[in-house]
């Protein structure tokens, strides 16, 4: 039971560079997720997607798109990597029949440098 | 906007002690509140969930508590041991904004054998 997987796991990109983050999760959930991890600031959400189809930005949209491909994936795209993007980026997904009473299942991280 | 803090920022404890974390939010108008834990380099595994209407959650050695009015929440865990090491985020999903998770910046444990 893979659950969220991601990938790449490591990436280091140089400033202006562009890349895709991928995510998949196997577990039928219709909402999925993506947050970034920075040293003594927890988490913040970046971009979700309630169902296929549908996006919506969080707290730190800036910089980011993301793409709903389906029900399985959703990805998040950096156009033009800032050192400021710097961060471990989380994946994780929910049953979102039931608003706001299911955990969140979360990928193991993709850790990203941008020199 | 809703805050989250955790206290302490790191823990350590010897193997055996039973231990509290405590975690709170400054708008009392949530969903649930969630804790997770978080090994080094993984992603975060859902402990205990607990919903707005409710006051504790238990599994096995861990109890989670909800008191919304003040705006706090305990995590505990019983017997302490040393695999029980981790990162253990507090976050809330607040009214309103119903997909989105605010989190604390964790308290790192450490239980010494």
């Amino acid at each position: 039971n893979a659950g969220v997987t991601q990938t790449p796991k490591f990436q280091v990109l140089k400033t202006g560079q562009s890349m895709t983050l991928q995510c998949a999760q196997d577990m039928n959930h219709n909402s999925m997720y993506w947050y970034r991890q920075d040293p003594g600031m927890g988490l913040r959400l970046i971009y979700y997607s309630a169902s296929e189809g549908t996006t919506d930005k969080g707290e730190v949209p800036n910089g980011y798109n993301v793409s709903r491909l389906n029900k399985r994936e959703f990805s998040l795209r950096l156009e033009s990597a800032a050192p400021s993007q710097t961060s471990v980026y989380f994946c994780a997904s929910s049953d979102g029949r039931t608003a706001g009473n299911q955990p969140q299942h979360f990928g193991d991280g993709t850790r990203l440098s941008i020199l | 906007k809703q805050e989250v803090t955790q206290i302490p920022a790191a823990l350590s404890v010897p193997e055996g002690e039973n231990l509290v974390l405590n975690c709170s939010f400054t708008d009392s108008a949530i969903y649930n509140l969630q804790w997770f834990r978080q090994d080094p380099g993984k992603g975060l595994t859902s402990l205990l969930l607990i919903q707005s209407s409710q006051r504790e959650q238990t599994s096995g050695r861990l109890n989670a508590s909800l008191d919304k009015s003040s705006g706090r929440s305990t995590l505990y865990i019983a017997a302490s041991q040393p695999g029980d090491s981790a990162t253990y985020l507090c976050a809330v999903q607040t009214s309103g904004s119903a997909r989105q998770l605010t989190f604390g910046s964790g308290t790192q444990l450490t239980v010494l054998p």
